[in-house]
């Protein structure tokens, strides 16, 4: 199975922050991940998929980037809204593993 | 507008069966791949298994051995059942649509629905 790493876990930022979080596959993946964000007792919301297409609807804020093993999601210029916990999630074979998550915070 | 809406009992007993099914509208669950993922409290996400609308399926290894996916397409709905639940199977359960490519994410999520396991 593939296992997925993020990195920070924890992170803190300001408003008008530019931040990045780090995702590695434990093999390589192509380009198969995405990148959702969750906000507390809600569902995951998907921002990018095929590691570097903005999802319909979400800022141009958010973008992503990486092939094989190592992505990032990076946001620019943080809003209020933008904290919240990001997960990556592998989709190049069964079954599709998360990773643990990394929670964003108000500095 | 799509909207997928996650049912059951909120409350199982250790060694019993949970149930539960995802109702789909505003689309046809035709073309789609459907999945459940849980979430227990404070943790992680965990993708349980899909099924195509065809009926094909795939699980999780670590949950294969206990979990079913069906789908009833004429009722625009799919159902997750998961035997012999233990206090770890106590989470929030989703079910997520998928498109029919690899490229692509879970782009539509249910709200979600919280079942415990005890006695």
């Amino acid at each position: 199975d593939i296992q997925l790493t993020q990195s920070p876990s924890f992170l803190s930022a300001s408003v008008g922050d530019r931040v990045t979080i780090t995702c590695r596959a434990s093999q390589g993946i192509s380009s198969y991940l995405a990148w959702y964000q969750q906000k507390p007792g809600k569902a995951p919301k998907l921002l990018i998929y095929a590691a570097s297409t903005l999802q319909s609807g979400v800022p141009s804020r958010f973008s992503g980037s990486g092939s094989g093993t190592e992505f990032t999601l990076t946001l620019s210029n943080l809003q209020p809204e933008d904290f919240a916990t990001y997960y990556c999630q592998q989709l190049n074979s069964y079954p599709y593993a998360f990773g643990q998550g990394t929670k964003l915070e108000i500095k | 507008q799509v909207q997928l809406q996650e049912s059951g009992p909120g409350l199982v007993k250790p060694s019993e069966t949970l149930s539960l099914t995802c109702t789909v509208s505003g689309d046809s669950i035709s073309g789609y791949y459907w999945s459940w993922i849980r979430q227990p409290p404070g943790k992680g996400l965990e993708w349980i298994g899909y099924i195509f609308y065809s009926g094909s399926t795939s699980y999780n290894p670590s949950l294969k051995s206990r979990v079913t996916i069906s789908v009833d397409t004429s009722k625009n709905q799919f159902s997750l059942w998961l035997s012999s639940v233990t206090a770890a199977d106590t989470a929030v359960y989703y079910c997520a649509r998928k498109r029919n490519s690899a490229w692509y994410g879970f782009d539509m999520w249910g709200q979600g629905t919280m079942v415990t396991v005890s006695s």
